[in-house]
């Protein structure tokens, strides 16, 4: 079956140490593999995504995150968090054809002045 | 660029009325529009996949008739939740893809959500 999981529900940084949110998932074929951060009542945003190419993708506000085939995994992560760097991130893999996604359940990333 | 926008952001409404949200592409034409439904502290839950005019496909569990979505144009779908009851209350949220974009348009771009109360 397909999926995405997402282990952490909650991570702790504190500023200006690196930070890494995890994802792995299970889907057939080659994955189209996204990251996305929800702030308080907003919509989601667009941070990055890995189509084919450099297994390091780089995105917005300084995130990046490294497709790795042998552990299915997809993990974001930043060399110095910010405060402002606290929402909740979502990884999601495409799902079929009709551009549908499957969603990890979110982890919440609290950074700590 | 890829700027999707929801209308109203907030709505209440009394048991029983209908409420119509927008989602509009704002800077490029969207082929293929999705809405989503949020709970408090979870993931997005799929509603609907919205192609441009065609009719939407429901995800299981969705009532059709109860959501209606029509996508007429490539830079607007509505929403309309009928009847509407308090267990409908919930964080809607669209998206939308852009067929043109390079790399194939696999990206979706969300609009603000909309927070619907029913009373």
């Amino acid at each position: 079956a397909q999926s995405v999981a997402q282990p952490e529900d909650q991570v702790n940084v504190a500023e200006g140490n690196p930070l890494t949110v995890k994802c792995t998932y299970s889907v057939s074929g080659n994955p189209y593999l996204f990251w996305y951060v929800q702030y308080p009542n907003r919509g989601l945003q667009f941070l990055l995504k890995y189509i084919t190419g450099d297994n390091l993708v780089k995105g917005s506000y300084g995130f990046e995150a490294e497709f790795n085939k042998s552990q299915t995994s997809f993990h974001l992560k930043k060399p110095s968090a910010l405060v402002s760097d606290s929402a909740l991130y979502f990884c999601a893999v495409r799902f079929d054809s009709n551009y549908q996604l499957i969603w990890g359940a979110g982890t919440k990333l609290i950074i700590k002045p | 660029g890829a700027v999707v926008s929801q209308h109203p952001s907030w709505v209440i409404c009394k048991s029983g009325t209908s409420v119509k949200i927008e989602c509009r592409s704002l800077d490029f034409q969207a082929t293929t529009m999705f809405w989503y439904r949020q709970f408090p502290k979870q993931s997005l839950m799929l509603m609907a996949t919205s192609n441009e005019g065609s009719k939407a496909t429901y995800e299981q569990g969705v009532e059709k008739d109860k959501f209606l979505i029509n996508h007429a144009s490539l830079t607007l779908s509505t929403l309309t939740v009928t009847s509407a009851h308090p267990e409908d209350s919930s964080f809607y949220i669209c998206s939308a893809r852009d067929a043109v974009e390079a790399g194939g348009g696999e990206t979706q771009y969300f609009g603000p959500g909309t927070r619907l109360l029913v009373l």
